[in-house]
């Protein structure tokens, strides 16, 4: 079993859709949580992070943690065309004081269509 | 954050070869780490470059098949030695700017090997 599971997709939607991509993760360890977006032949560009349980905002996206189930979510409201790309969760514990040693998940391809 | 620059881009090896990648960053920074994303896979962490000592490798990547060097706190290097076609994929650095900040990503070197 992966220590994150992450589904794949691919995901299509409509354009102003609110779309919800999840992630579940085996460690309770982890401590910290991430969301990325991949757009085609580019780096992986962060998106939202956070430390503790419950919802973060930024925008049109939530970050939401549930460590008790194990389980984050990225909502986007209002998607566009642009928001069409993979987005990969990932998470990590603390090793001194980063925490970049990073576990992600296959990532889930989205489309938005307009 | 940070700008994160890669060269080469992109590359087409034989196989038996050497390739050596560079990260530069246009700032100094506290963390470098070098993943790998395989064809329809996630990302994996092969190394923590550490600055001014040799890199601290993951479990399933050794020193002689991706030596790493970290002469200062802009700058690293990895090296994908003695290629063969399974070695294909996207290398990216990435950095973690400040303690406890997230990890932002170049947008990687696409190696292919024939």
């Amino acid at each position: 079993q992966k220590e994150v599971e992450q589904d794949p997709g691919p995901l299509s939607v409509p354009e102003g859709a609110i779309v919800s991509l999840n992630c579940t993760y085996s460690n309770s360890a982890f401590q910290y949580f991430m969301w990325y977006r991949q757009y085609s032949r580019k780096g992986p560009e962060l998106l939202m992070y956070t430390y503790s349980s419950g919802n973060k905002e930024d925008g049109r996206f939530t970050a939401q943690v549930d460590k008790s189930s194990k389980y984050i979510s990225l909502f986007i409201r209002d998607s566009q065309p642009s928001d069409s790309a993979t987005y990969l969760c990932a998470m990590s514990l603390k090793d001194g004081t980063s925490y970049g040693k990073l576990t992600f998940g296959q990532g889930t391809i989205l489309t938005v269509h307009p | 954050s940070a700008v994160i620059s890669q060269k080469p881009s992109r590359d087409i090896c034989q196989r038996g070869t050497s390739l050596t990648i560079q990260c530069q960053v246009d700032s100094q920074v506290t963390m470098m780490f070098w993943y790998r994303q395989q064809p329809g896979q996630s990302l994996t962490l092969i190394a923590t470059a550490n600055q001014g000592s040799e890199a601290t490798y993951e479990s399933g990547f050794v020193i002689d098949k991706f030596p790493i060097s970290r002469p200062n706190l802009t700058f690293s290097t990895l090296t994908v030695s003695n290629m063969s076609p399974e070695d294909s994929s996207i290398y990216l650095c990435s950095v973690e700017t400040g303690l406890g900040s997230p990890l932002h990503f170049g947008n990687g070197t696409r190696l292919t090997v024939t």
